[in-house]
């Protein structure tokens, strides 16, 4: 059984780019959350997607977008990047729907997101 | 809307004695509650969480915590802690209606020989 993968670990952008970042679901889970942690703080949840529709979203502008494909591997795309949007990038994956059924979540390592 | 304190930015102890890290909420609902782990340049990993039943909720590595809903408490607690268990810790909680999960500002537990 493999883990929740993320990619790429590290990553540099320029203030109004676009960046995509990629993760992959551990095997079973229908379930992908995302998350954004700024430095010295906790995760903040961006949204979550079952069985590739959103499933309920945090408090973060329509520029953060996401998707989820039929193998339950996701996308967090963000458009015109700004300085904040530098952070830890989670993913998550759980079976079901996730937190609303107590279900595990389990995370991958993150991407390292800095906007220059 | 939910929100979750975590009363120490930081804590340091000596390796083998007790720690307990503390953590309170606030929520209009029910909620789920969760301690996490984060060990550096990794994500989250699960220790322990309590949806129901026995308020005394035991994890992995010797951690356990109790739910107290007077004083909206979730306080996590190890009686003798390891140089290994170095970390950030994060209590978290997420409300039985929906998957907006709130996560504190986290603990960083250092443990000294």
């Amino acid at each position: 059984e493999t883990g929740v993968t993320q990619s790429p670990t590290h990553l540099i952008k320029t203030r109004g780019q676009q960046v995509t970042l990629r993760c992959s679901s551990q095997s079973g889970h229908n379930t992908v959350s995302w998350y954004q942690q700024a430095l010295g703080q906790g995760p903040q949840f961006i949204f979550q997607y079952y069985r590739e529709e959103e499933n309920g979203r945090g408090n973060f502008p329509p520029r953060f977008s996401g998707l989820q494909f039929p193998n339950y591997s996701s996308e967090l795309n963000v458009n015109a990047l700004e300085l904040d949007d530098s952070a830890l990038y989670l993913c998550a994956s759980s079976r079901g729907q996730g937190i609303v059924k107590g279900a595990e979540a389990f995370f991958g390592q993150g991407t390292r997101l800095t906007v220059v | 809307a939910q929100s979750v304190t975590q009363l120490d930015s930081q804590v340091p102890v000596f390796e083998e004695a007790p720690v307990e890290l503390r953590c309170n909420y606030s929520s209009s609902v029910s909620v789920y509650l969760f301690w996490y782990v984060q060990y550096p340049n990794q994500g989250l990993q699960l220790l322990l969480k309590y949806l129901s039943g026995s308020t005394l909720v035991k994890g992995i590595n010797g951690f356990e915590a109790e739910f107290n809903k007077s004083q909206t408490s979730f306080h996590l607690r190890k009686p003798s802690v390891h140089i290994s268990d170095t970390a950030e810790y994060f209590c978290a909680v997420s409300p039985h209606n929906n998957n907006d999960m709130r996560f504190g500002a986290g603990t960083r537990l250092t443990v000294k020989p």
